[in-house]
């Protein structure tokens, strides 16, 4: 079946300094990714998505290319603030809607 | 903007009850999921539905099955609660398949 494998955490980080959260994905077809956000204390939301392949999704200064060649849809930002703090999760959906494990990212001031 | 509330934030409940979780979307989506949070083991998928009165079976739908009777209401039962299922809940819903997922707050069940 479909799955998500995301880097696990937790990942600390200075302010300024660049981000990389690894996903790579197991699917048959061609799902759509989609990078998610929860910030401490509140639910979960959408950073941003890619339909198909070499699309690139971006939001928020954070931006992530689907690669159907290396099947993965990395994370990046070029530099962090404190209020990146949050977990992230990787997810593909077709089907269904499956997610990553999650990765906690905390940004030191 | 699209709404999913989910009818509680808190929730304590004793072993063996039969415990309802509601959540209603206001957007006419086709699809609801109902997903438990752990740490470390991130979002996992007990139940979705793509229509009403139709219900598939996600990755650990054991000790829950789900209702859903309208199209903006999807409920998620547990039959007889155990400690093990002291989690966090939540709902989301999307369009169609393969779109993007918008979630509720939340319900912290804790089975005691």
């Amino acid at each position: 079946g479909n799955s998500v494998t995301q880097m696990e955490g937790p990942v600390t980080l200075s302010e300024e300094a660049f981000l990389t959260i690894n996903c790579t994905y197991t699917a048959t077809g061609y799902p759509s990714l989609f990078w998610y956000v929860q910030y401490p204390g509140e639910g979960l939301q959408l950073l941003l998505k890619a339909t198909k392949a070499d699309d690139k999704g971006s939001n928020k200064g954070f931006e992530a290319t689907y690669r159907k060649e290396t099947t993965s849809f990395h994370l990046e930002k070029g530099s962090v603030q404190v209020s990146d703090s949050a977990v992230y999760f990787c997810a593909l959906a077709d089907y269904k809607l499956s997610f990553g494990a999650g990765t906690t990212v905390t940004v030191r001031a | 903007d699209v709404k999913v509330t989910q009818s509680s934030r808190y929730l304590v409940k004793r072993t063996g009850e039969k415990v309802f979780l509601e959540c209603v979307q206001d957007m006419d989506h086709e699809n609801m999921f109902w997903y438990r949070q752990d740490p470390g083991l991130g979002l996992r998928l007990i139940y979705f539905s793509y229509d009403v009165k139709m219900k598939e079976k996600g990755d650990i739908p054991e000790g829950y099955s789900v209702s859903r009777e309208k199209k903006e209401r999807f409920s998620l039962i547990l039959e007889s609660a155990s400690t093990n299922q002291t989690s966090m809940y939540l709902c989301a819903s999307s369009l169609e398949r393969a779109t993007e997922a918008f979630f509720g707050q939340g319900t912290r069940l804790t089975v005691v």
